[in-house]
């Protein structure tokens, strides 16, 4: 198993465009997470799916960001329009049931 | 409210030395605590979880839920240990989810 996929590796960005971060659970997996990480805030849970449904998207900063999961194997996350503020990396994790999360290695965002 | 506190961002050791990485929790139910470790510009990975019970890498932890802690512990620290350590908890309740502390960067020196 590849594990988790996340794409792209690196996105660098001008203010006000359009962001799209793409993300592929492991198969099998009925959870899926999407974690901010800062070095200001750490990890914080932006939403998370559990059988393509969102269950908790309290995470999520503002009407900016919004995340799908169309189907039990790919997931996005979009901002738009982007701001420097937004620069971090952007995790993707998936797990079944309550078993240990597993994490993709991650998008670094930087919007300048 | 549920939260984790890991009160050090960083721990600096000499190699050999032993080493405790601190974390505390709020929450009023059973949790489960995990401990990831992410290695330089890497993901994150399961290091420990407290049900295993086991050593992984020579590292332990213990909950205790007396205290609300679960810290981390390491006889003797290698070079190779340097990295962020994220402890976790995951709240009952089938959500999945965990909540992440702030994370503590470990530095071993030689």
């Amino acid at each position: 198993d590849a594990g988790v996929i996340q794409s792209p590796r690196h996105e660098v960005t001008e203010m006000g465009q359009e962001v799209t971060l793409r993300c592929k659970p492991i198969s099998g997996h009925n959870s899926l997470f999407w974690y901010r990480q800062t070095m200001m805030r750490g990890l914080e849970l932006l939403i998370y799916f559990n059988n393509n449904v969102p269950i908790d998207d309290s995470g999520m900063p503002e009407d900016r960001f919004s995340a799908k999961m169309p189907n039990a194997s790919f997931s996005t996350l979009k901002i738009q329009p982007s701001e420097p503020r937004d620069s971090a990396v952007y995790f993707c994790a998936s797990s079944l049931g309550n078993s240990p999360l597993h994490f993709g290695n991650g998008t670094r965002l930087t919007v300048t | 409210a549920q939260r984790v506190t890991q009160p050090e961002k960083l721990l600096s050791v000499f190699k050999g030395a032993p080493v405790e990485l601190k974390c505390n929790y709020s929450y009023s139910g059973s949790p489960e605590l995990f401990w990831y470790v992410q290695y330089s510009r890497q993901r994150l990975q399961l290091l420990l979880r407290h049900i295993s019970r086991e050593s992984i890498k020579g590292f332990t932890a213990d909950l205790n839920k007396g205290e609300t802690s679960f810290h981390l512990k390491k006889p003797f620290a290698q070079e190779e240990d340097s990295a962020m350590y994220y402890c976790a908890l995951r709240p009952g309740g089938n959500t999945g989810k965990l909540i992440f502390g702030q994370g503590t960067t470990l530095q071993v020196k030689p």
